[in-house]
């Protein structure tokens, strides 16, 4: 069974840029997995980033950004500010109508 | 802006039933895939269930086939999920969430969540 792969654990200092990654315990990620990326504060509900590689969900400043580097999904994000500092998700289409999430991110700031 | 207003969840024994309802709202809910989302206690997120726009299409993540069904009422705006045969594995924070409009994707605008727990 295929796994989707994340950093546990992750930090960037205030204004820096930080890249999470998304990968496959077996395999590349590529564009037709459609890779989407979901923030999440303890308590809150998920909030949308990126759909689809590097689709922007409505209202997400462009600060956060998605693409493909190398065989892995990757979200990056610069600028970074105190706010940020939450759980990130993302999550890989595995065919026959089937997503799978990662582990998740927790990206520290400070 | 969009809606999502999950209801249903509680306290059930193991191997009860439960049924969660979401209702939309400020969007065409019939023109969306909707789908089902969980996150057990201090765990991540796990997909659990999708719905074509028609219903004619519906899929599961492996732990809950033949126990969870996910249905869809357009005329009333609404998705539900069924669940029958409760484990304990099974409780969560359940998310109702609405497909991206031009892009594929599990999750575009999420509810706040209804609580499960499977607990004797």
């Amino acid at each position: 069974q295929t796994v989707v792969t994340q950093e546990p654990s992750f930090s960037v200092s205030p204004g820096g840029t930080v890249t999470l990654t998304c990968g496959l315990s077996s395999g590349s990620v590529s564009t037709s997995y459609y890779p989407s990326w979901y923030q999440q504060t303890p308590g809150q509900a998920p909030r949308t980033l990126i759909c689809s590689t590097n689709t922007r969900s409505s209202g997400v400043p462009d600060r956060f950004s998605g693409s493909i580097l190398g065989n892995k999904a990757a979200l990056t994000i610069t600028g970074a500010q105190a706010d940020d500092e939450s759980d990130y998700y993302c999550v890989l289409f595995m065919g026959s109508g089937i997503w799978v999430f990662g582990g998740g991110t927790k990206l520290t700031v400070l | 802006e969009v809606q999502l207003v999950e209801s249903g969840g509680g306290l059930v024994q193991p191997g009860g039933s439960l049924r969660l309802s979401c209702a939309g709202s400020k969007f065409t809910f019939s023109s969306y895939w909707m789908n089902w989302v969980r996150q057990a206690p201090g765990k991540g997120l796990e997909w659990v269930a999708s719905i074509k726009q028609d219903g004619s299409e519906k899929y599961y993540v492996d732990s809950v086939k033949g126990r969870f069904t996910i249905s869809r009422d357009n005329a009333k705006n609404s998705v539900f999920l069924h669940m029958n045969s409760l484990r304990v594995e099974d409780t969560a924070v359940y998310y109702c969430a609405s497909a991206p409009e031009v892009v594929p994707g599990p999750a575009d605008y999420w509810g706040q969540g209804t609580l499960v727990t499977v607990s004797s």
